[in-house]
């Protein structure tokens, strides 16, 4: 059965300090990879999305960069974090037929200080 | 630019009752899906049900349906028979197939339901 792993749970990290969140699929192959924050209490942010290897597209102009290495693997970074990275990230995968669901992970609640 | 619209940012229901969300969306596109999922406090993203634009048929999943209306670009989730276990916060998202599956999630509505 597939299943998504995604770490650390929780993150404190310094303003400045860099970034690197890691997502990671198995079960399953070449699946589309999704990168969301959701600011406390609020809506999904769509950050970044992959439909393959080194394809990324990014949605909001920002200080964070996403790759795909592998097919199963996704990564979030930042070179340089600022107080309004602070938020619940969630990666997710979703298999190539329409009427497939999106699959989530367990979240990363990164705290900026 | 394509977008979800949930305007019920809050909703407190009586238990038992049905309870209606509502979800807007705005695209252009001909072939799109719609999802629902369920986000209680414990963070986890709870897939509910999934219509696709070209399914004639409102979608049903056990005591939840949506109530799809392609002319008027909405596709609002039903809860029957509401329980304690339903109060979480609830987000609509479309699925743009045009563009590489892009999936864009509305704001969210937290429903309270009420003993």
């Amino acid at each position: 059965s597939q299943t998504i792993h995604q770490w650390p749970a929780t993150l404190v990290q310094p303003v400045g300090s860099p970034l690197s969140l890691e997502c990671t699929v198995e079960g399953t192959s070449n699946p589309n990879l999704y990168w969301y924050r959701q600011a406390a209490g609020r809506g999904l942010q769509l950050l970044f999305y992959s439909v393959g290897i080194g394809q990324i597209s990014s949605e909001v102009p920002q200080n964070l960069s996403a790759s795909r290495p592998q097919d199963r693997q996704f990564i979030l970074s930042s070179k340089k974090l600022l107080l309004s990275d602070s938020g619940f990230y969630l990666c997710a995968w979703k298999g190539r037929r329409e009427d497939e669901k999106l699959f989530f992970g367990s979240g990363t609640q990164l705290s900026v200080l | 630019a394509q977008k979800i619209t949930q305007t019920q940012p809050g909703m407190f229901v009586q238990e038992k009752e049905a309870v209606t969300l509502d979800c807007t969306y705005d695209t252009s596109d001909q072939s799109y899906g719609l999802f629902w999922y369920k986000q209680p406090s414990s963070g986890e993203m709870i897939f509910l049900i999934y219509q696709g634009s070209y399914d004639e048929q409102n979608a049903t999943e056990g005591r939840y349906s949506l109530n799809f209306q392609k002319a008027r670009k909405s596709a609002n989730l039903v809860i029957s028979a509401s329980q304690l276990g339903d109060s979480a916060m609830y987000f609509c998202a479309m699925r743009e197939v045009e563009r590489d599956d892009k999936i864009i999630f509305g704001k969210g509505t937290r429903l309270h339901i009420l003993p």
